[in-house]
């Protein structure tokens, strides 16, 4: 079945622990991306990769780190968690330029950071 | 920052009544329109990219229009049924970049 996962689905956390969440997708896909979604704020683009290795700042990357080593997996990494980071986060994926084409959502992960 | 803005914020109907909401954004550097469909507890998921004036494009009940030069789309949905209870989402990609913005959404909720 054609899929983004992301894990874990749900963390509760403390300022300052580092913590990755990871992303994976079994498309082939070249466009990753990851969002953030806060009440009343909309879905906002915290980065994006364009394909292995060549990853891009979105409007929101302060505090967050990613990578893209292999086309399949995006990880979103926070060196150091803040609570202002707690929000709902979801990767997303698409074929190729992600202007042109549609978005597959993985299933989100909730993150509290106390 | 690319403004892209949605209204109505929030819609009730009874089931059986057809709808439609608007998304707007600006008309220069037009280069995609995208519609997403996100039921709570679940993820966006795609109904159409757009990227040509004067585009309509249809799934079901579902369909969009869009309107480049003036800057908006219009997502109808014809005998909304409870199962269309969902935030719909609009997006536009600035520039020639890859970053999408969404809109704030229309939140659409049918009573049986």
């Amino acid at each position: 079945e054609a899929q983004v996962t992301q894990n874990p689905r749900y963390l509760i956390t403390v300022t300052g622990k580092k913590l990755t969440v990871t992303c994976s997708q079994n498309m082939n896909h070249e466009y990753m991306s990851w969002y953030r979604q806060d009440p009343g704020l909309g879905l906002r683009q915290i980065y994006y990769s364009m394909n292995v290795e060549v990853t891009d700042k979105g409007d929101v990357p302060e505090g967050y780190k990613v990578s893209r080593k292999e086309k399949r997996n995006f990880p979103l990494i926070l060196e150091s968690p803040s609570p202002n980071q707690t929000s709902l986060y979801f990767c997303a994926s698409s074929l190729s330029e992600g202007r042109h084409n549609e978005q597959f959502f993985g299933p989100g992960t909730r993150l509290t950071v106390l | 920052i690319l403004n892209v803005e949605q209204s109505p914020q929030s819609l009730h109907v009874q089931e059986g009544d057809s709808t439609n909401f608007t998304c707007s954004f600006p008309s220069s550097n037009f280069y995609a329109l995208h519609w997403y469909r996100w039921e709570t507890a679940k993820s966006p998921e795609a109904l159409f990219v757009m990227t040509l004036n004067g585009d309509e494009k249809k799934k079901g009940r579902i369909s969009a229009t869009l309107n480049t030069k003036e800057g908006y789309s219009y997502l109808y949905i014809k005998g909304s049924q409870p199962e269309d209870s969902a935030t719909y989402l609009c997006a536009s990609p600035r520039d020639a970049g890859n970053m999408l913005t969404f809109g704030g959404g229309t939140r659409l909720m049918v009573k049986p």
